[in-house]
């Protein structure tokens, strides 16, 4: 089945702890990238990635971290998570860019950052 | 830079009822144009897109939407809600002309098909 894998699903971590949200797909797409998503604010980029060894900033890098050795892994990093973090995350893929293509989503990690 | 607007949070509607979830853009070039919907818990889903072509767009789950140029807008619409409908819809725009890669999106609409 085709389809793109987050963990874990629910984290609560500390101020300060740094923490790695795991992303996967198995669709053998060249793009990936990281939303969140916040109450009246709908989804916003992080970090998008148009091929292994290849990522940029969306429109909210600030205080995250990612890496594309593989083409179906691209994993989400906060080294000193922050309050204002806690959100909801999503991890996305498609086809070569996104030019007219389906973009297919994780089911989400709710992170809590006290 | 590109937008998206949903300028309802909430659209409540009863079943069997006519549903309509508004979205309006803003682009430099002529937009991409998608709708997802999530439900509680759950990732975002495809419902259909705009690249070209009919204006009227047919997706999945009975959903459809037009693109209206001149209004820069691209409403999703069924003709008969059902209270599985419920859910929050998105609206997403991308600008094929431009440099940037990403996807935006709107707020957000949360539907509510009364029973």
């Amino acid at each position: 089945e085709a389809q793109v894998t987050q963990n874990p699903r629910y984290l609560i971590t500390v101020t300060g702890k740094k923490l790695t949200v795991t992303c996967s797909q198995n669709m053998n797409h060249e793009y990936m990238s990281w939303y969140r998503q916040d109450p009246g604010l709908g989804l916003r980029q992080i970090y998008y990635s148009m091929n292994v060894e290849v990522t940029d900033k969306g429109d909210v890098p600030e205080g995250y971290k990612v890496s594309r050795k593989e083409k179906r892994n691209f994993p989400l990093i906060l080294e000193s998570p922050s309050p204002n973090q806690t959100s909801l995350y999503f991890c996305a893929s498609s086809l070569q860019g996104i030019v007219g293509n389906t973009i297919y989503f994780g089911e989400g990690s709710w992170l809590t950052v006290v | 830079a590109q937008s998206v607007a949903q300028p309802e949070d909430q659209v409540n509607v009863a079943e069997g009822n006519p549903l309509t979830v508004k979205c309006t853009y803003s682009v430099s070039g002529n937009p991409y144009l998608f709708w997802y919907v999530q439900y509680p818990n759950r990732g975002l889903q495809f419902l259909l897109k705009y690249i070209t072509g009919d204006n009227l767009v047919k997706g999945s789950y009975g959903f459809e939407a037009e693109f209206n140029k001149s209004q820069t807008s691209f409403h999703l619409k069924k003709p008969s809600a059902l209270v599985s409908d419920s859910a929050l819809y998105f609206c997403a725009v991308r600008d094929p002309s431009g440099s940037a890669r990403q996807l935006t999106f709107g707020s957000g609409t949360q539907l509510t098909v009364l029973p």
